[in-house]
This record gives structure tokens, sequence and C-alpha cells, in this order.
């Protein structure tokens, strides 16, 4: 079965500075991996997705993930950070062949100004 | 707009009422899905359905049912709620296909006392 970790609770960083939310996966296929960011009361928001093709994938609000097959990671970055990027972020990875698409418990994200 | 719209967003109850949890979304997509997130254990699939009249149990099932007579409409039945079910429940769609992103509904906070 498939499985993701996201190993830090809370990230900080000052704004202005590059930051990375880890993300780590499990599967016995090809991955689809997905970040989703969630705001105060609302609902998850989908930021990108890695199919296959380019290890680094742009998404919106000028954050990208690179996938490392080795190392079974797909990190969210972003290299320059905004106040407004302050939220809760989840790592989602799904398995090939119709396989229920699994979350992360998720990491804060606290951009400091 | 295309939207996922949950009701109601906010419910307090008591054990052993029933209760049904509304959701309708406006694209057409195949695959809608119900979650429940619970602090330091992320988002767990409740149940999922992969077109009308098609449900499957996800990792947390027990106490709730769902239904999918139309395409747009998806509840999320308790029908004897109990105080360990009070949580924050997420909607979600997408059209069919294993690297398809979903789309989330807002979410309905129940306590159930």
């Amino acid at each position: 079965a498939q499985s993701v970790a996201q190993p830090e609770d809370q990230v900080n960083v000052a704004e202005g500075n590059p930051l990375t939310v880890k993300c780590t996966y499990s599967v016995s296929g090809n991955p689809y991996l997905f970040w989703y960011v969630q705001y105060p009361n609302r609902g998850l928001q989908f930021l990108l997705k890695y199919i296959t093709g380019d290890n680094l994938v742009k998404g919106s609000y000028g954050f990208e993930a690179e996938f490392n097959k080795s190392q079974t990671s797909f990190h969210l970055k972003k290299p320059s950070a905004l106040v407004s990027d302050s939220a809760l972020y989840f790592c989602a990875v799904r398995d090939s062949g119709n396989t229920p698409l699994v979350f992360g418990k998720g990491t804060r994200l606290s951009v400091i100004a | 707009e295309a939207q996922v719209t949950q009701n109601p967003r906010y419910l307090i109850t008591v054990t052993g009422k029933k209760l049904t949890v509304t959701c309708s979304q406006n694209m057409n997509h195949e695959y809608m899905s119900w979650y429940r997130q619970d602090p330091g254990l992320g988002l767990r699939q409740i149940y999922y359905s992969m077109n009308v009249e098609v449900t499957d149990k996800g990792d947390v099932p027990e106490g709730y049912k769902v239904s999918r007579k139309e395409k747009r409409n998806f509840p999320l039945i308790l029908e004897s709620p109990s105080p360990n079910q009070t949580s924050l429940y997420f909607c979600a769609s997408s059209l069919k296909g294993d690297n398809q992103p979903q789309h989330f509904g807002d979410g309905t906070r129940l306590s159930i006392l």
C-alpha cells in the first residue's frame, strides 16, 4: 500500500528567504504525487503534481517541487517566501491503478516578516 | 464558477441523532470522495465513488454511509453519530484518472456531544 511522510510538523522561514517543505513517499508502482495548500477555514487547494517527465515541476503561486526517484522524495520549494504563504501544506501520493489518494499529516508553514 | 459545495458548514448535535452532510459538484466529475481531518492525523478517506451507483470504503468507513444516485451529489450519512465522529469533514471531486487533482469543498465542522 502507498504511504507518504511529512517529517516536519512546522517550518518557520523569514520573508524573502527560500523555503522547503519535505515529503517522502512509498509506492509499489509508479507514483502520482501532489501538493495541496490549506488556508484557515477553507478546503485544500491544488498546487502542483508530478506524473512523469521533468523532475522539477512548477505550480501555482510560484511554488515548485523536485521529484527524486532514488530518494523517494517530492519536496516543495519556493525561492522567496511571502507572509501570505503561511498555511498548512499537504503532500499526497497515489499508486497507479485507481488506488486511493493518500495524504501526509501536513506541515504548517509560518513565514515571518 | 466551478465548485464543490458542502452543507452545513457547521453543526453541533447529540449522540444518536441521524444527520446528513450534503456535497454537490458542478464540474461533471466522475470521482467523488469524503475525508475527515483530525489534528496530527492529516486527511483520512472515509468513502469514495468512481461513478453513479459505485461506492467503496476508504480507510475509516465505520459509522458512515454514502450514496451516489446522481453524478453531482454524494451525501455523507451518519446514522447514529458518536462523539468520536467529531471532526472536520471534506468532500472532494475530480475527473476520472490517477493523475487528476481533486477539488475540495470548504469543509463541514461536526461536533457530536
